[in-house]
């Protein structure tokens, strides 16, 4: 099946700083999502993004699909930005599986 | 408004005793699907659902069944519980478009500890 891999797995920032998280994947996705995680443990839904650029306010997803890898930037960092991201992936073969990488914990120091 | 029900949203209970985890979607959406969430483990897939009466296994599927006979209803059966399957679980709902599955809701975690 498809492997997903995250990255960096931890990352603590100052507040206002600018960051890049990486998701790497095996194989061709029909579809991938980035999630937030927030310290309530609710999974907030950020880009549904296959391929190419969105941008949601200080947030932004870029997917390149021929190059199996997808990027969340989140600029001037704030405290409540702070938990876990994931994305997730929905695989062209037939098992209809969603698979969910490790996620990366943000930790934003105010 | 548009969500994903779970419930209970606690549990506590001892090992062998069956529970059942409801989960109820308004959004009439075909695909549905059960997660556990294990720290260092991300969300590992349990078992889905593409429509009404047809599921199929996850990454994970040991010691738990699900049914779906109605769309809106997807509930997680853990028929004899034990303490390996103490865990955060998620329930989640999306469309099946020509393209494949759409974006995902999720409801808002069972917390279950079987002791």
């Amino acid at each position: 099946g498809i492997q997903v891999e995250q990255s960096p797995p931890d990352l603590i920032l100052q507040e206002g700083a600018n960051s890049t998280l990486r998701c790497n994947f095996s194989d061709s996705v029909n579809n991938l999502q980035w999630f937030h995680q927030n310290p309530w443990g609710q999974l907030i839904n950020l880009f549904y993004i296959p391929s190419g650029t969105k941008q949601n306010g200080r947030l932004s997803a870029t997917t390149v699909a021929t190059e199996r890898y997808s990027l969340l930037y989140i600029s001037s960092s704030q405290t409540t930005d702070s938990g876990v991201y994931f994305c997730a992936v929905f695989g062209w073969n037939r098992d209809d599986k969603i698979i969910f990488g490790k996620g990366t914990r943000l930790h934003i120091l105010p | 408004e548009a969500q994903v029900t779970q419930n209970p949203r606690y549990l506590i209970t001892v090992t062998g005793k069956k529970l059942t985890v409801t989960c109820s979607q308004n959004m009439n959406h075909e695909y549905m699907s059960w997660y556990r969430q294990d720290p260092g483990l991300g969300l590992r897939q349990i078992y889905y659902s593409m429509n009404v009466e047809v599921t199929d296994k996850g990454d994970v599927p040991e010691g738990y069944k699900v049914s779906r006979k109605e769309k809106r209803n997807f509930p997680l059966i853990l028929e004899s519980p034990s303490p390996n399957q103490t865990s955060l679980y998620f329930c989640a709902s999306s469309l099946r478009g020509g393209t494949g599955i759409q974006p995902q809701h999720f409801g808002d975690g069972t917390r279950l500890s079987i002791l």
